[in-house]
Formats: C-alpha cells, structure tokens, sequence
C-alpha cells in the first residue's frame, strides 16, 4: 500500500495522560498537514510541514500540542496532559510541491475518558 | 460566519437519482475548489478538483463553480448505494510559501437507497 498510513488508528486515554501519533506520508511528497476532525465537523488545519520544517501553526494548536518531522520523512503530533475536548479524528494528508492535491490517511480517533 | 457553508444533510435519496451537493464561500481570494468522499470512519477522499469557474465531469461527477456568486456544485448522476458517504467541500489558496492548507466545508451525509 503506497498510500499516507496513520497509527494507531484507534486510541482511548485517560484525562491527562500523553499520546502520540505517528503519520507515513506517501514518499517523496515533501509537504504534510495535519488536521483534527470533531464529530459532524469539516477537517481543520493544525500545522503544516515541508520538509522538515514546521511553516505554520494553527490557533487550534496549543501548548500541549506537539508536531514534528525529523528528517522530513515520518510526522508525529504529541497532545501532552489530554482534555476530553482533544476528542477528535486527528487527520494526516500529503503532498508533493509541484501539486495542490493533498491525499488524506485513515487517521487516528482519539477517545479522552 | 463560517468561511465554507455546506448544509450537513442527510439528505437520502433513491437508486438512480441525481444529486446535488452545493457549498458557499465568503472569501474571494479562494482559488482551488475540492470535493472529499469520506466513508464512516475513514479518511476524506480526493474526488474532483478545480481552480476555474465553469464545469468539470468525470464519469458520473460534475463539480460545477461559480466564482462570481461563490458557490461551488457537486452532481452525481445515476447514484448508487455504494456512494452512501459524507462529501466534504474544501477550499485553498495559495499562500506566500507555495503551500495551501484547505478550509472545509461541515459536510453532507448522502444515503443512497435500492
């Protein structure tokens, strides 16, 4: 499968606990965002990545929120001390440069009891 | 005001019918125009993308937009159940680093019955 790949795919957690998640971009696509999707709602945009750079993050993305890119390959978002409004799809797509086309993963379900 | 509008259904039709999805904007400078498929519990789905006022079909889609009334279209000819799903509108333009990061629209649950 040469498709964006997310894991896990379902995680449930305890109100204050760290999770983290990891997503596989399509190789070679050198851009990959985030979005976090909430029940009923449209995908929003968290944070952006080109390379391995972090070029833009959202107002949705707090303090607790952690996203990186090492080595411009593999992201991964942290939500540090989870609140039960961190609820969500948490959504990871990429890119080429050369594209506008953004091809979206599974993504990860995060419950927060 | 939300910068996408999409009425969130459901709307639910019969086998073979047509269908019309339709989102509004109220940000001019949006250039690029995507309509996502997504199932229960997966991620969206690339289906059309446009950057110009007018039509574009393929197969049983057309993704209509107009830019001067901001509202763009999504039709599906001859439906089948198998395109039961939330279809999702998303906008963009391009920003200063050459990247576009979508604004969607909530989402409109289509069922499509036999």
């Amino acid at each position: 499968d040469t498709g964006v790949s997310q894991n896990p795919r379902h995680k449930i957690t305890k109100r204050g606990q760290n999770v983290t998640f990891r997503c596989d971009p399509i190789s070679e696509h050198n851009r990959l965002y985030w979005y976090r999707q909430t029940l009923g709602q449209g995908p929003e945009f968290l944070t952006y990545f080109q390379n391995e750079a972090q070029l833009e993050k959202s107002r949705l993305l707090s303090d607790r929120f952690s996203a990186e890119r090492p080595k411009g390959s593999f992201s991964t978002l942290e939500i540090q001390r989870t609140e039960q409004g961190d609820s969500a799809m948490y959504l990871c797509a990429s890119s080429l440069v050369s594209s506008d086309t953004q091809y979206f993963g599974p993504g990860t379900r995060l419950t927060v009891l | 005001q939300k910068e996408v509008e999409q009425d969130p259904g459901p709307l639910s039709v019969p086998e073979g019918a047509i269908v019309s999805l339709n989102c509004t904007y109220s940000n001019s400078a949006f250039q690029y125009f995507m309509w996502y498929r997504q199932y229960s519990r997966k991620g969206p789905e690339l289906l059309m993308y446009t950057y110009s006022s007018g039509n574009k079909e393929d197969g049983r889609f057309t993704a209509q937009v107009d830019k001067s009334s901001k509202y763009i279209s999504l039709f599906i000819r001859d439906s089948q159940p198998s395109d039961s799903a939330t279809y999702l509108c998303a906008m963009s333009f391009l920003f200063s680093g050459g990247y576009n990061k979508l604004i969607f629209g909530a989402g409109t649950r289509l069922a499509v019955h036999p």
